[in-house]
């Protein structure tokens, strides 16, 4: 079965560290994958995409990994502050179809 | 721009009663979609349209309706409400996925959060 899977365990790191999150997938062939903020009692936020011909993309303090081989995508937060805190969804486009299929997200928690 | 507008922000329904979500978006977006996301279940599909006259059925459609008479709106119904229904709604909005010319991002609303008791 298709399955996206995000680490359902809150990522508690102190500011000023990087926060990485994982993103795994099974039984797709994403065209292309998406990461998405979410904060409390607000709808989710686009951050960034990445192909699936590409390594790796960045923005700002934000960086995206894509490893078709391991089936994963790592996203990055450099120096991360406060106003980082929320939950971070990832998103796939299976090749040949038009919707996107979301993970279940994962917190993250910085600490001054 | 207004974005993706979704209404009621709240809304309390008995079991078996029907009532229709609102969603608006002021981008000429073709794609539109709504979603349900439940505690620890992430996103679900609930129907989505290409554009105005064709809708499509998501990974959760049963309960739902869904029109696009035009571009701008795609209203949802819940005919018979169940207490299985009680979620929070997010409806979004995108430009053709395809291309590279564009992220295919999607544009969410605020979100509607209907309980059913």
């Amino acid at each position: 079965s298709q399955k996206i899977e995000q680490n359902s365990e809150a990522l508690n790191i102190q500011e000023g560290k990087t926060a990485t999150l994982t993103c795994n997938y099974t039984n797709y062939s994403p065209a292309y994958l998406q990461w998405y903020r979410q904060d409390p009692g607000r709808g989710p936020v686009f951050l960034l995409l990445i192909r699936e011909n590409e390594k790796e993309k960045r923005k700002e303090r934000l960086k995206v990994t894509f490893d078709t081989t391991l089936k994963q995508s790592l996203f990055h937060i450099t120096a991360s502050q406060p106003a980082d805190s929320a939950t971070y969804l990832c998103a796939l486009r299976n090749s040949g179809y038009s919707t996107l299929t979301f993970g279940k997200g994962t917190m993250l928690l910085v600490s001054p | 721009n207004a974005g993706v507008t979704q209404t009621p922000k709240f809304r309390i329904l008995k079991i078996g009663q029907s009532m229709t979500l609102q969603c608006t978006q002021d981008m000429n977006h073709n794609y539109m979609y709504w979603y349900r996301q439940d505690p620890g279940m992430g996103l679900k599909l609930i129907y989505y349209s290409v554009g105005a006259g064709i809708t499509d059925k998501g990974e959760v459609p049963n309960g739902y309706n869904v029109s696009r008479s035009t571009t701008e709106d795609f209203p949802l119904r819940l005919e018979l409400a169940a207490p299985s229904q009680t979620s929070v709604y997010f409806c979004a909005s995108s430009l053709l996925p395809h291309g590279t010319a564009n992220t295919g991002e999607l544009f969410f609303g605020e979100g509607s959060r209907l309980t059913v008791l």
